[in-house]
């Protein structure tokens, strides 16, 4: 069955410095979708990255980078030059294979990012 | 501007109550979705439509029932038969048009039963 492991309940990391969150993954797909969302404390989810499973180069979105590593089954978020405004819960997930599943996502249990002046 | 609206923001009801959560979309994205979520937990998957007059269930579908009679709108009912229904109730859809089926959530509803 497939499974996301985010192993840091929290974080702490100082303004302007990067910070990696940690996402292990477990599926027996070739084709999958692996993403990152944040979650500000107002609760709604934003959608911050996407990597696909045959996608040699990482993900990049402005600050936000995913290390995807396929034979480790590990997708890291880093975010560069961290802001107070990055303070949240981050949520990595994974998509399985399209087609019947469609767009279904399986959800970590979150890492809470603080991001100390 | 699209997006996903879900009301109310909060919500209570007395135990033994049926009580509906809206969702409507104007991205004109096939699929939406159902989550929930608990304190200090990741989301679960309540039930999903990938086109109008079609659903699945998630993986915690029961206490709850869904319908999807508009491409725009996919309500949620929460019934008496869930045992525990006090949560944080999100509601997503995503398009096949990007590839990724990235999802997009709404602000959700905190529904609180006593």
């Amino acid at each position: 069955a497939q499974k996301i492991t985010q192993t840091q309940p929290g974080m702490f990391v100082q303004e302007k410095e990067a910070v990696t969150l940690d996402c292990t993954y477990d599926t027996s797909d070739q084709s999958y979708g692996l993403f990152w969302y944040k979650q500000p404390s107002s609760g709604e989810m934003i959608f911050l990255i996407y990597q696909g499973s045959y996608d040699e180069q990482n993900a990049t979105e402005g600050r936000y980078s995913l290390n995807f590593q396929k034979a480790r089954k590990s997708a890291n978020l880093v975010i560069s030059a961290s802001q107070l405004g990055d303070s949240a819960m981050y949520f990595c997930a994974m998509r399985e294979a399209s087609g019947a599943q469609g767009g279904k996502l399986i959800f970590g249990q979150g890492t809470e990012l603080s991001v100390k002046p | 501007d699209g997006g996903i609206t879900q009301s109310p923001k909060y919500l209570f009801r007395k135990e033994g109550q049926n009580v509906t959560l809206s969702c409507e979309q104007n991205l004109n994205h096939d699929a939406m979705y159902w989550y929930r979520q608990d304190p200090g937990q990741g989301l679960r998957l309540i039930y999903y439509s990938q086109i109008v007059n079609d659903f699945q269930k998630g993986d915690i579908a029961e206490g709850y029932s869904v319908s999807r009679e508009k491409k725009e709108s996919f309500p949620l009912t929460v019934t008496s038969a869930q045992k525990n229904p006090t949560a944080f109730y999100l509601c997503a859809s995503s398009t096949a048009v990007t590839g990724s089926y990235e999802q997009y959530f709404g602000p959700g509803t905190r529904l609180t039963v006593t």
